[in-house]
């Protein structure tokens, strides 16, 4: 089946240092593959998606590209800000066609930015 | 922007008490499904919802739970009897038919069983 590894973190950055959060999947078939982000306290909100190879997907300052060769979708931003403090979790869905394009999540990586 | 509205936003509840989850997905879509999260983990798949039925489910998702969309609107996880590793956030989210749009996410329930 299919299954999303992330960098696990804690990652602890400092205010304006550059942001990786790694993300490699595994899937049978073509996955669409998604950044989600929870805030503390709150729910899972979509930062971004891209749906085939060598899309990148932008939003808020974070970008990650489908790399289909590597299977990747690493998560980046140049320059991170405490408001950025949060659980990122790397997804992806229809992979497998019966899956009912259910998303499958990896383990969450847990952001603290200081000032 | 449209949003997925879940309630309530905390429930503390007793072992082997039946909770309901309500949930109202965005009007226009056309699956919905329920996650959970334990407090520190990953969020984990339990159920996804097309046509009035169930159209597949975790292992997760055994005989205690259930899940029902009475009026149209509503969108329910129903759980027969709590156990104390029910204790999560629940999530609901829906999607429309286009993949490429993503699912939307409601704020979760977080589900307390002492």
């Amino acid at each position: 089946g299919d299954s999303v590894t992330q960098m696990e973190g804690p990652v602890t950055l400092s205010e304006e240092a550059f942001l990786t959060i790694n993300c490699t999947y595994t899937a049978t078939g073509y996955p669409s593959l998604f950044w989600y982000v929870q805030y503390p306290g709150e729910g899972l909100q979509l930062l971004l998606k891209a749906t085939k190879a060598d899309d990148k997907g932008s939003n808020k300052g974070f970008e990650a590209t489908y790399r289909k060769e590597t299977t990747s979708f690493h998560l980046e931003k140049g320059s991170v800000q405490v408001s950025d403090s949060a659980v990122y979790f790397c997804a992806l869905s229809g992979g497998d066609r019966g899956s009912n394009y259910k998303l499958t999540f990896g383990k969450g990586t847990l952001l603290t930015v200081n000032p | 922007e449209p949003e997925v509205t879940q309630t309530p936003s905390h429930q503390v509840t007793q072992m082997g008490q039946e909770v309901i989850l309500r949930c109202v997905p965005i009007s226009n879509h056309l699956y919905f499904y329920w996650y959970r999260q334990i407090l520190g983990q990953k969020v984990e798949f339990l159920v996804s919802f097309y046509n009035n039925e169930i159209s597949e489910k975790s292992e997760i998702f055994d005989d205690q739970f259930s899940v029902e969309r009475p009026d149209g609107s509503n969108f329910t996880l129903k759980i027969r009897s709590t156990k104390l590793e029910d204790s999560a956030m629940y999530f609901c989210a829906s999607r429309s038919g286009t993949l490429s749009y993503g699912y939307t996410f409601g704020s979760g329930t977080r589900l307390t069983v002492v």
